[in-house]
């Protein structure tokens, strides 16, 4: 198994350009979701998917967009990037819920708006 | 606001010694409390998780304190190593709920 993977690792945008960060995994986990990662803040929930077809906003969703249409993949979309939204993005799943079982983590994508 | 205050925000201890991290929490639905151990570059992984069922669990070397009545938990490192370097992240959350709120980190430094 290849785990949760995210693509790409590297990323610069220039403000306002749009750009999908992808997910997978192959653990058939029902539970998916997007955190990022800022220094001296933790991991803040972005969005998240309790099933294909469903998601939901988490701590900070403002700017970021997601679908679920597959139970392996749950891309995450920047529709116009700010300086703000420079940060490490993570991608995690779990076989029910975020509470329930354990997470998995993607190795992370680190996303420069200049 | 910081629904996990998590401390100290860094920590350097000899080979050995004991490190132990503190989180607090306030939201009294919050029942699951979990700990994240990360390397740098690399995404957190699950390290131990705790229930206010109980008061203390130990996993190897690695051991959770939940004191309910002071919403309080911490992670006790026993005979740390060098590989035991890293950023510790405590987070909490509630059963059935989808939302996992994360402390702040702490930076773990083992000297040989």
């Amino acid at each position: 198994n290849a785990g949760v993977t995210q693509t790409p690792k590297f990323q610069v945008l220039k403000t306002g350009q749009s750009m999908t960060l992808q997910c997978a995994q192959d653990m058939n986990h029902e539970y998916m979701s997007w955190y990022r990662q800022d220094p001296g803040m933790g991991l803040r929930l972005i969005h998240y998917s309790v099933g294909a077809g469903i998601t939901d906003q988490g701590e900070v969703p403002n700017g970021y967009n997601v679908s679920r249409s597959t139970t392996e993949d749950f891309p995450l979309r920047l529709l116009s990037a700010a300086p703000s939204q420079t940060s490490v993005y993570f991608c995690a799943s779990s076989y029910r819920g975020a509470t329930t079982d354990t997470q998995y983590f993607g190795p992370g994508t680190r996303l420069t708006v200049l | 606001q910081q629904q996990v205050k998590q401390s100290p925000q860094s920590l350097i201890v000899q080979k050995g010694g004991i490190p132990i991290i503190n989180c607090a929490y306030e939201n009294t639905a919050f029942d699951y409390f979990p700990w994240y151990q990360q390397f740098p570059g690399k995404g957190p992984a699950l390290l131990i998780a705790i229930r206010p069922d109980v008061s203390e669990k130990k996993e190897g070397r690695f051991t959770i304190s939940f004191n309910k009545s002071a919403k309080q938990f911490s992670l006790h490192i026993m005979d740390s190593q060098p590989g035991d370097s890293a950023t510790y992240f405590c987070a909490a959350g509630g059963t059935g709920a989808n939302n996992l709120f994360f402390g702040t980190g702490t930076r773990l430094t083992v000297i040989p």
